[in-house]
């Protein structure tokens, strides 16, 4: 899987769009990108996936470049609740390319903090 | 939220003995997986199922072992617990193995 670069923090105000980047400058054709956050003391959540195409859920806004090596989480309207480190993965969609089902590798994150 | 329990939350436990936790899911999905966090390691896949009595070992199985009977729980057994397996398990589960995977609460596992 390739790697991932995530700055480790980033601040918001509430009610502003948070802006996460990620770097993946060694992805591959067949390697999607995943975006996973976790609030302290809870288990992690899934919250958007693409592979070429922006995308966009009742979550966030996932913005991929053109030649697919960065891309940004977009949370329009961050609250509180927000604050979180995210995690940006980037892995071959299980069961293609020949290989079966595996887990998730997290690297560390940007703890986002969402200030009041 | 995905209905996934897991238990106990919280468990002290001593060196030697033996260890079960327990992943139950409500959602029918037919993939689930148990996983450890730790400081400075991230999530690490112990074992995962892909179907009642199917599983397969992830990166860090040694000294675990796992069974799933029905579709809905997925057993973790530490069979004789160690210090070093002191860590946070986390279970998920997806209905098709392929993108989203939904994460339980945690169990905090601590072997003294």
């Amino acid at each position: 899987d390739a790697k991932t670069t995530q700055p480790p923090s980033m601040d918001c105000a509430e009610g502003r769009a948070a802006n996460l980047p990620c770097n993946h400058s060694t992805i591959s054709g067949n390697e999607y990108v995943y975006w996973y956050r976790q609030i302290h003391s809870q288990g992690p959540q899934y919250i958007i996936h693409g592979l070429k195409n922006n995308e966009t859920n009742e979550m966030a806004s996932l913005i991929i470049t053109e030649d697919r090596k960065s891309s940004t989480l977009i949370l329009p309207h961050a609250t509180l609740r927000d604050t979180a480190v995210y995690y940006c993965i980037v892995r071959v969609a299980p069961f293609t390319s020949g290989g079966g089902a595996d887990g998730l590798t997290f690297g560390k994150g940007t703890h986002l903090i969402i200030q009041p | 939220d995905a209905g996934i329990t897991q238990s106990p939350r919280h468990k002290v436990t001593e060196t030697g003995t033996p260890v079960t936790l327990r992943c139950h899911q409500t959602e029918n999905h037919r993939y689930m997986y148990w996983y450890r966090q730790d400081p400075g390691h991230g999530l690490r896949l112990i074992h995962y199922s892909y179907g009642v009595k199917d599983t397969d070992k992830g990166e860090v199985s040694d000294g675990y072992s796992v069974s799933r009977s029905k579709t809905e729980d997925f057993l973790l057994t530490l069979e004789s617990a160690t210090s070093s397996q002191t860590s946070v398990y986390f279970c998920a589960i997806s209905e098709s193995g392929v993108h989203e995977q939904y994460f339980g609460p945690g169990t905090r596992l601590t072997v003294t």
